[in-house]
């Protein structure tokens, strides 16, 4: 089983600025595939991203990902207010394990 | 418009079992798995098994595999998740979510969340 670790755990940041959220995968994954999720407190996690770099329906273009083999990079670019959130990355694959989470603080 | 819809909160003893519903509204039902996936309070996502609704044929995480149960009504657009033994850890709350294409993994759409609480 594919262990993901994201870091950092926390990122204080403040609106505008950009963030650098890192995933790292135990080994290669699977197509070279990853996703990334967003979850608001007291909500259900959204997909954001698909397909390592594809953007969900509906999701700014600020969000860009990258990323192969094992490390995947999520890059939120001008940060505003509703980006605040924590965010799991997960590597395809017919059985799901999700990373512990990036949480992204002001 | 894709909608997953799932039952409220349930309190629980310690050794009963829960069932959770989820039905699906704006799409074809068969033709997307459904996964399960558990947050207890504070912490990250923990996934728990898929049915496919064609087959009915499921896969579970290890940590689950015997305690849950996945089953599905194609004549409703339900899926169900049941689990037994319930433990005080147990609690949390348990999503539903749309597998966006088969054997991916990535999940598209999710439900709100039903919230289990395992307490004497």
């Amino acid at each position: 089983e594919v262990v993901l670790t994201q870091s950092p755990g926390t990122l204080s940041l403040s609106p505008g600025e950009r963030a650098t959220l890192s995933c790292r995968a135990s080994q290669s994954v699977y197509n070279n595939h990853l996703a990334w999720y967003q979850q608001r407190p007291g909500q259900a996690p959204k997909l954001l991203i698909y397909g390592t770099s594809s953007r969900a329906t509906g999701v700014s273009d600020r969000y860009r990902a990258s990323g192969s083999g094992t490390d995947f990079t999520l890059t939120i670019s001008r940060l505003e207010p509703e980006d605040f959130a924590v965010y799991y990355c997960q590597p395809y694959g017919s059985s799901v394990t999700f990373g512990g989470g990036t949480k992204v603080e002001i | 418009q894709v909608q997953l819809v799932q039952s409220g909160a349930e309190v629980k003893e310690p050794g009963a079992s829960v069932n959770v519903s989820c039905k699906a509204w704006g799409y074809t039902f068969s033709g997307h798995y459904i996964h399960w996936v558990r947050q207890a309070p504070g912490q990250g996502l923990e996934w728990m098994g898929w049915i496919n609704p064609r087959s009915g044929v499921t896969n579970f995480a290890q940590n689950f595999r015997g305690r849950v149960t996945l089953t599905r009504d194609t004549a409703i657009s339900a899926a169900y998740m049941v689990m037994s033994r319930l433990r005080s850890d147990d609690t949390a709350m348990y999503f539903c979510a749309r597998e966006m294409e088969t054997m991916t993994g990535t999940l598209d759409y999710w439900g709100p969340g039903s919230l289990v609480t395992v307490s004497s």
